[in-house]
């Protein structure tokens, strides 16, 4: 089975700064990648699908992209609101795998 | 308005079997495929399987096969999860979600049910 890992498990960063969160495959997916964003307490949220198709009414300030098989999650200027645990999710054979996820924090 | 909606709380003794609902509206139930996703406490999201409500056929991820029933009743546009032989390790929020998107790179799980909690206790 295709395994995704997700790194850094954690971060903490200030109001403004650039944040990136990878997530790698152990095999390729091609663009069969998704990303969302759960709050404490809340339903996940799907932000991007298609490894950089953002989904409609969800800030500009994220964005995704692929290089092979390392897929990025970066949110361009971190606002108070994002703090959440990020997970992407492959689909691409059948088996929607989550990574382990990415808990952001505010500095 | 497109949403899933889902049964309530749910208390199981271990070895007990559970059934958890999730009723679809705002859109056509037999197009979408239904996933089931669940997430134990302070632990990260774990995809369980879906189920294609307009043929019945499921796919399960390997950890549930042998555990997991997925079903569906067309007639009052809902899916359902059971799973048997509980343990504490099932405590957890279980999720359906709707699986939607044009193409094959372009599928996602949106929306989301608001979850239904689980305690497995003797």
């Amino acid at each position: 089975d295709i395994q995704m890992t997700q790194s850094p498990s954690s971060l903490s960063a200030s109001v403004g700064d650039r944040v990136t969160i990878t997530c790698r495959a152990s095999q390729g997916i091609g663009d069969y990648l998704a990303w969302y964003q759960q709050k404490q307490g809340k339903v996940p949220k799907l932000l991007i699908y298609a490894a950089s198709t953002l989904q409609s009414g969800v800030p500009s300030r994220f964005s995704g992209s692929a290089s092979g098989t390392d897929f990025t999650l970066t949110i361009s200027s971190l606002q108070p609101e994002d703090v959440a645990t990020y997970y992407c999710q492959k689909y691409n054979d059948g088996l929607w795998t989550f990574g382990q996820g990415t808990k952001v924090e505010i500095k | 308005q497109v949403q899933v909606v889902q049964s309530g709380t749910e208390v199981r003794k271990p070895g007990a079997s559970l059934k958890v609902s999730c009723k679809a509206s705002g859109f056509s139930f037999t197009g979408h495929y239904m996933h089931w996703v669940r997430q134990a406490p302070g632990q990260g999201l774990e995809w369980m399987g879906w189920i294609n409500p307009k043929s019945g056929d499921t796919n399960y991820a390997p950890k549930f096969q042998g555990r997991v029933t997925m079903t569906r009743d067309t007639s009052v546009s809902t899916a359902y999860m059971e799973l048997s032989r509980l343990t504490s390790g099932d405590t957890a929020v279980y999720y359906c979600a709707r699986e939607t998107g044009s193409g094959s790179t372009t599928r996602r799980l949106d929306p989301w049910g608001q979850g239904t909690l689980v305690t497995v206790s003797s």
